[in-house]
């Protein structure tokens, strides 16, 4: 099993490009999130998804969008890229059977906005 | 936005020293709370998810409690080494389908 893994590993982008992460997972997971995570702030949930054609918004939504068009991926969109942008983004994934599951993070993307 | 905090932000040890950090959370809607370690460069991984007040879990030199009626968990290293050094994360469960992390305690365990 790979787990969680995470496309691109990094990428460097000008502000205004567009661009998409890709998240996949092989553990049949339904519940499958995206974090970002900036110096002294934690990890902020952004999208969220509880399950194959569903999302849901986090804490920090704002110029991301998701969509999770089957069980396994979760991709998350960034329209216009801004510095503000700037971060790792970090996917994680966990399933429902049975109770109190933790998540399993992926190796995260560092995203740089110039 | 739910509150979760984690005291102190950063702490530097000797080996050998034990430690121990606080996690306070909400006390109402509680479901459970998470522990996870994150090492430099890599992805967090979970230690433990503790979910009744009282709760006690260990795994090696590590271990946590668990007061859901306070709010507040504590997570112990017993002779903290040097592969210890990393960053300790508590994640607040109240729903069950997503976490609310804390901002980490960064842990340094210097020879």
């Amino acid at each position: 099993n790979a787990g969680v893994t995470q496309t691109p590993k990094f990428r460097v982008l000008k502000t205004g490009q567009s661009m998409t992460l890709l998240c996949a997972q092989d553990m049949n997971h339904e519940y499958m999130y995206w974090y970002r995570q900036d110096p002294g702030m934690g990890l902020r949930l952004i999208h969220y998804s509880v399950g194959e054609g569903t999302t849901a918004k986090g804490e920090v939504p704002d110029g991301y969008n998701v969509s999770r068009l089957k069980k396994q991926n979760f991709l998350l969109g960034l329209e216009s890229a801004a510095p503000s942008q700037t971060s790792v983004y970090f996917c994680a994934s966990r399933r429902t059977s049975g109770t109190y599951n933790e998540q399993f993070f992926g190796p995260g993307t560092r995203l740089t906005v110039l | 936005i739910l509150n979760v905090e984690q005291s102190p932000q950063s702490l530097h040890v000797q080996e050998g020293d034990s430690t121990n950090f606080t996690c306070s959370f909400p006390s109402s809607n509680f479901y459970a709370l998470h522990w996870y370690r994150w090492e430099t460069a890599k992805s967090p991984e979970a230690l433990f998810v503790m979910t009744l007040n009282g709760d006690e879990k260990k795994k090696g030199r590590i271990s946590a409690t668990l007061n859901t009626k306070e709010g507040y968990s504590y997570l112990y290293i017993k002779g903290s080494q040097p592969e210890d050094s990393a960053t300790y994360l508590c994640a607040f469960d109240g729903t069950a389908s997503k976490l609310t992390f804390g901002t980490g305690t960064r842990l340094q365990v210097t020879l």
